[in-house]
């Protein structure tokens, strides 16, 4: 069963253009909402989160949307860049009261100079 | 301050032997956290430590253990290996339990031939 879904395996996006990646979930006690860029063979490197008491929050080029009701949220990097090439990571967690995230399939993205 | 640090990077080991892998967290860091992450699968969460207490564990056989240490150092361990373990064990570290905010360390990556 697969709690949180991203549906899009890859991206493809103009440098300089919006990314937006997308993220569904399908339990409805995730409480908190994270984002994490991973290269080939490294760990994910945290870049973002939300509370689920918030629908919205933003660090420099990198806003993430939480949509509740939809049980959706999504990140939008602005302006892309080559260097933002590589495969994102949504994970959720809060559900049983432990640091355990549940991650998505990831969704490689590919910023063209 | 030194991010989270995977010891050793890579490691080579025939079914049916055991191995450990090691972490060191943040410094001030107290819960470790361990995920599996293989191509097929996704990441995975193995299980949770916060004060030498494993406070979850995912949908793993008892082949997987795990144990922290009280200057927060973990390492978990694979007993007869198989195949199927081959993947890229990622450990990550928070402040506390509930502190969602988890950074990851390199990974270690396991080859069983």
């Amino acid at each position: 069963d697969q709690q949180v879904k991203q549906n899009s395996p890859s991206l493809s996006v103009q440098e300089g253009r919006i990314s937006i990646l997308n993220c569904d979930y399908t339990n409805s006690m995730f409480d908190y909402f994270l984002w994490y860029k991973k290269y080939p063979a490294e760990g994910p490197t945290f870049l973002i989160s939300i509370s689920s008491i918030k629908d919205k929050n933003e660090d420099g080029r990198f806003t993430v949307f939480l949509n509740k009701s939809a049980k959706h949220l999504s990140l939008h990097i602005v302006p892309s860049q080559p260097g933002d090439s590589a495969v994102y990571f949504c994970a959720a967690s809060g559900a049983d009261a432990t640091n355990k995230l549940i991650f998505g399939t990831g969704t490689l993205l590919a910023v063209q100079p | 301050k030194a991010g989270v640090t995977q010891t050793p990077r890579y490691l080579i080991k025939t079914r049916g032997q055991q191995v450990t892998l090691s972490c060191s967290p943040i410094s001030g860091h107290r819960s470790v956290s361990w995920y599996q992450q293989t191509p097929g699968q996704g990441l995975q969460f193995l299980f949770e430590y916060f004060s030498e207490t494993q406070r979850n564990k995912g949908n793993f056989p008892g082949r997987f253990s795990g144990r922290q240490f009280s200057n927060s150092r973990s390492e978990m361990n694979v007993s007869t290996l198989e195949l199927g373990d081959s993947a890229l064990y990622l450990c990550a570290s928070s402040l506390s339990t509930r502190d969602y905010e988890q950074y990851f360390g390199p990974g270690t990556r396991l080859t069983v031939t």
